[in-house]
C-alpha cells in the first residue's frame, strides 16, 4: 500500500534557526513528489514539486530535495511568517493524479 | 498563482440531508479532485474526475457519494444523505494535468449535526 510518513509531528524553532523536515515514502511507481503549505483552517498551497532522485527546488527561504526513498524541506533562517503546517504528497502509478499525503509537520517559528 | 474558489464556506446540516459542495476550477485546468480532512487528521483522496467521467474513487467514497460538472463550468460534489461521520473539511483540487502541481480551494467546513 502507498504511503508518506513526515518527521517530525511538530518543530519549534527560534527565528534564524535552520532546520530540515522529512517525508518518507513508499508509492509505487513514483511520479512526483509535491510539497505543499497549509495554514489553520485553510486549503493546501502548493510550493513545490519533485520528479526524480537528486532534483531540487527552490523558493526563498525553502529549499526541497527527492531522494529514492525520502524527501526533505529545508528551512534557512525562517521567520514567523513560515509558521504553518507543511504537507508531504506522493503521486504514482494510479494515473489519475491522486495524491497521498503524508500527515504534515507542523512548525512554529518564535521571535 | 491559480485559485480555485470553493462555495459554501461552511454548511453545517441535519444528519440524513443531502448537500452539494460547489468549486469553480481554473480555466484550461481539466483534471479536477475532491479531498477531504477530518479535524487533525491527513488530507483524504475521494476522487478524481477528467473528461466528463470518474478515473478513480477511494473506499470514502460510496454510493452516497456523486460528482459532476453540471455545466460544463462548476464541479460539485453531492452527499445524499449525511452521517455525522461526513463532518470534515472538504476540498476541491484542480490541476492542468495528471502529473502537474494540483492546485486547492479553500475548502468548504462540513459540519453534520
Amino acid at each position: 500500500e502507498d504511503q508518506v510518513t513526515q518527521s517530525p509531528e511538530a518543530l519549534r524553532l527560534q527565528e534564524g534557526e535552520s532546520s530540515s523536515l522529512n517525508c518518507s515514502y513508499t508509492v509505487s511507481g513514483l511520479r512526483g513528489l509535491f510539497w505543499y503549505r497549509q495554514d489553520p483552517g485553510k486549503g493546501p498551497e502548493f510550493l513545490f514539486t519533485l520528479y526524480s532522485a537528486g532534483e531540487e527546488k527552490e523558493k526563498e527561504r525553502l529549499k526541497a530535495t527527492l531522494t529514492k526513498k525520502e524527501s526533505f524541506l529545508h528551512i534557512t533562517a525562517p521567520k514567523p511568517e513560515d509558521s504553518a503546517t507543511y504537507l508531504c504528497a506522493g503521486y504514482g502509478s494510479s494515473n489519475t493524479g491522486k495524491l497521498i499525503f503524508g500527515q504534515g509537520t507542523t512548525l512554529q517559528v518564535k521571535p | 498563482e491559480p485559485e480555485v474558489t470553493q462555495t459554501p464556506s461552511h454548511q453545517v446540516t441535519q444528519m440524513g440531508q443531502e448537500v452539494i459542495l460547489r468549486c469553480v476550477p481554473i480555466s484550461n485546468h481539466l483534471y479536477f479532485y475532491w479531498y477531504r480532512q477530518i479535524l487533525g487528521q491527513k488530507v483524504e483522496f475521494l476522487v478524481s474526475f477528467y473528461n466528463n467521467e470518474i478515473s478513480e474513487k477511494s473506499e470514502i467514497f460510496d454510493d452516497q457519494f456523486s460528482v459532476e460538472r453540471p455545466d460544463g463550468s462548476n464541479f460539485t460534489l453531492k452527499i445524499r444523505s449525511t452521517k455525522l461521520e461526513d463532518s470534515a473539511m472538504y476540498f476541491c483540487a484542480n490541476a492542468r494535468g495528471r502529473d502537474t502541481e494540483a492546485f486547492f480551494g479553500q475548502g468548504t467546513r462540513l459540519t453534520v449535526v
